[in-house]
């Protein structure tokens, strides 16, 4: 139940299209999905985070959709760029944010071709 | 405004030695958490420190040990270090909502 499933597990897209990821979550008491990119040799690095009261937030290219009656979440990268080209993480966290412990997915390889 | 800084950035160590590995957390952050990351898996939580006391710790075995110093920087120490124990070894701080890791240190246990 503390599990968090991320998909795909890896995604190649066209310089200028849409990338996304996909995660599902069982427990119901999480309240904080963040997401994360990783470089080659770097730690997370958090790109935006969404809490279950609001369906959607958007900063710049990057995009949460959140269906909480599904129990899943979803990553939008829109004019996918190859500096995009990382690994990408969704999480997932109780008590609102991540001064609790982050229960991460297994992470999703994008590459973006020129 | 230094980030989060983990030292040192890699390590090889032998099989039932033991580690040190330190973090200093980003300016003013008072939490410091602890994950290994292993090979192409997502980052999975091994401790939480803050006021100095481990508040959350998470499926890990007791030879994982840590200490947070008045300061806010902190320790992550493992002993009868195994093989399966490489993996990159990633400090967050966090003040109230976000956390900031580190590059982490790369451990390799041969």
């Amino acid at each position: 139940q503390q599990q968090v499933k991320q998909s795909p597990q890896s995604l190649i897209v066209q310089k200028g299209g849409i990338s996304i990821i996909n995660c599902a979550y069982e427990n119901t008491a999480f309240d904080y999905f963040p997401w994360y990119q990783q470089f080659p040799g770097k730690g997370p690095a958090l790109l935006i985070a969404i809490r279950p009261d609001v369906s959607e937030k958007k900063e710049g290219r990057f995009t949460i959709s959140f269906n909480k009656s599904a129990k899943q979440f979803s990553l939008h990268i829109m004019d996918s760029q190859p500096g995009d080209s990382a690994t990408y993480f969704c999480a997932a966290a109780l008590g609102g944010g991540a001064t609790n412990k982050l229960i991460f997915g297994t992470g999703t390889l994008l590459a973006v071709q020129p | 405004d230094a980030g989060v800084t983990q030292s040192p950035t890699h390590l090889i160590k032998t099989r039932g030695q033991q580690v040190t590995l330190r973090c200093s957390p980003k300016s003013g952050h008072d939490t410091v958490s602890w994950y290994q990351q292993a090979l192409g898996q997502g980052p999975q939580f091994i401790f939480q420190y803050y006021e100095e006391e481990e508040r959350q710790r998470g499926n890990f075995p007791d030879r994982f040990s840590g200490h947070q110093f008045p300061n806010y920087s902190s320790e992550l120490n493992v002993n009868a270090l195994l093989l399966g124990d490489s993996a990159l070894y990633l400090c967050a701080s966090s003040l109230f909502t976000e956390a900031f890791f580190g590059q982490g240190t790369r451990l390799t246990v041969v």
